[in-house]
């Protein structure tokens, strides 16, 4: 079975910039979460979408915003650019969503902001 | 708000040695647990976790984890160590009530194995 799937895997951009990051998850997940890695913040959760719908956010300004798609697929996206916007983003998907799932991640889509 | 302390920055171990890495958290109620392991350039991979009953979980690669509820902890062993478990690890923890699948992570344990 195809793990979840990253695209692109690298990213530069400039300040100011807007950018959409993909994943793709198992088959037949219907949970897709975004976190942000960075070495300074760590790891921090951004969103969980389900069923199409957003079921949790984390902390992240309103320039952060993502979307799923009917065949799970989860796109998110970052408008006006900043510098501290480059980081790792990663993707985990679930069967379910529920605490007691595990969430299997993508090798994540390292972002670089000039 | 539930938080997970990691207190080691950075462990150095020689190959064959045992290892212990440390998790703390702080939550109202006993969270899901969970240890997750990241090579350079990848995602993270789960290695064990812990939601309830016998509180010595058995994981992937030969690692183990002990939940501790009266310390809070649940720190990750393994017997003895191989230079391919030279990586960074992360502890993990899930609100256990409702539906939100938010990890909250600790801030790490880069773990190098000497020769």
């Amino acid at each position: 079975k195809a793990g979840v799937t990253q695209t692109p895997r690298y990213l530069i951009k400039t300040r100011g910039q807007q950018v959409t990051l993909s994943c793709s998850p198992i088959s037949g997940h219907r949970s897709v979460s975004w976190y942000q890695q960075t070495p300074g913040q760590g790891l921090q959760f951004l969103f969980e979408y389900f069923s199409e719908t957003q079921r949790n956010k984390g902390n992240f300004p309103g320039r952060f915003s993502g979307r799923q798609f009917s065949n799970s697929r989860s796109e998110m996206n970052v408008s006006t650019l900043e510098l501290g916007d480059s980081a790792l983003y990663l993707c985990a998907s679930s069967l379910m969503t529920g605490g007691a799932d595990e969430q299997f991640f993508g090798p994540g889509t390292r972002l670089t902001v000039l | 708000a539930q938080s997970v302390t990691q207190p080691d920055i950075h462990i150095t171990v020689s190959e064959g040695a045992s290892l212990e890495l440390r998790c703390n958290y702080s939550y109202g109620a006993t969270p899901y647990l969970f240890w997750y392991v990241q090579s350079p350039g990848q995602g993270l991979q789960l290695l064990l976790k812990y939601f309830s009953g016998d509180t010595l979980v058995q994981g992937i690669k030969g690692f183990e984890a002990e939940f501790k509820r009266s310390q809070s902890s649940f720190n990750l062993r393994k017997p003895s160590v191989h230079w391919s478990d030279a990586a960074e690890y992360f502890c993990a923890v899930v609100n256990p009530s409702g539906s939100a699948r938010q990890l909250t992570f600790g801030s790490g344990t880069q773990l190098t194995v000497l020769p």
